[in-house]
């Protein structure tokens, strides 16, 4: 079974610039979360989808969305960039039933100059 | 304020050791715990988990123990492994319905030498 998979691996982007985080979660996996990974604060969660709709959200400013398709894939987009947005994205995917495990994929790192 | 606490970045033991890795928490309302394992360039891989009606959860040579009234869970690897060394993370959720979200702590780095 093909795991979650993340594109692109590496991103650089100026800051005001907006960018797009797409993830393929693993097959008949219903559920994907967003997470950002600093080495100060740790994985944060940013939102989880399930079905098409937002589940959950984290603490992040509404520059930070995401939504998901039928086919269950994932985007995340972060308008207005900001040299914090420096980070690891981190998609999961999961079953989605209550405390199913998740399975990342190998993250996003995005650099805003 | 982290609600998920590692207190311990780094870890250093020796291959066929015991590893122990710590974590505390302050949200007594958190009911099930899971360990992950990170390794350099890849996304965190699911361990072993824990839901707080039991106290010990054992899987091969990973045990994790649950402490609530101290609010501390550890995870115990034995033998320990070069393969082993990586950064393992902490999580914990709490039951808000259907809006369950996993609270991290920041990672202790192991390291198993040879």
């Amino acid at each position: 079974k093909a795991g979650v998979t993340q594109t692109p691996r590496y991103l650089i982007k100026t800051r005001g610039q907006q960018v797009t985080l797409s993830c393929s979660p693993i097959s008949g996996h219903r559920s994907v979360s967003w997470y950002q990974q600093t080495p100060g604060q740790g994985l944060q969660f940013l939102f989880e989808y399930f079905s098409e709709t937002q589940r959950n959200k984290g603490n992040f400013p509404g520059r930070f969305s995401g939504r998901q398709f039928s086919n269950s894939r994932s985007e995340m987009n972060v308008s207005t960039l900001e040299l914090g947005d420096s980070a690891l994205y981190l998609c999961a995917s999961s079953v989605g039933r209550i405390n199913s495990p998740l399975h990342f994929g190998n993250g996003t790192r995005l650099t805003v100059t | 304020d982290q609600q998920v606490k590692q207190n311990s970045p780094s870890l250093s033991v020796q291959e066929g050791r015991i590893s122990i890795l710590n974590c505390d928490y302050t949200n007594s309302m958190f009911d099930y715990f899971l360990w992950y394992k990170k390794y350099p360039a890849e996304g965190p891989t699911f361990l072993i988990s824990i839901s707080s009606i039991k106290d010990k959860n054992e899987d091969g040579r990973f045990t994790v123990f649950l402490n609530k009234s101290a609010k501390h869970l550890s995870l115990h690897i034995v033998p320990s492994q070069p393969g082993d060394s990586a950064v393992y993370f902490c999580a914990a959720s709490e039951d808000a319905g259907n809006n369950r979200k996993l609270i991290w702590g920041l990672g202790t780095s192991l390291a198993v030498n040879p």
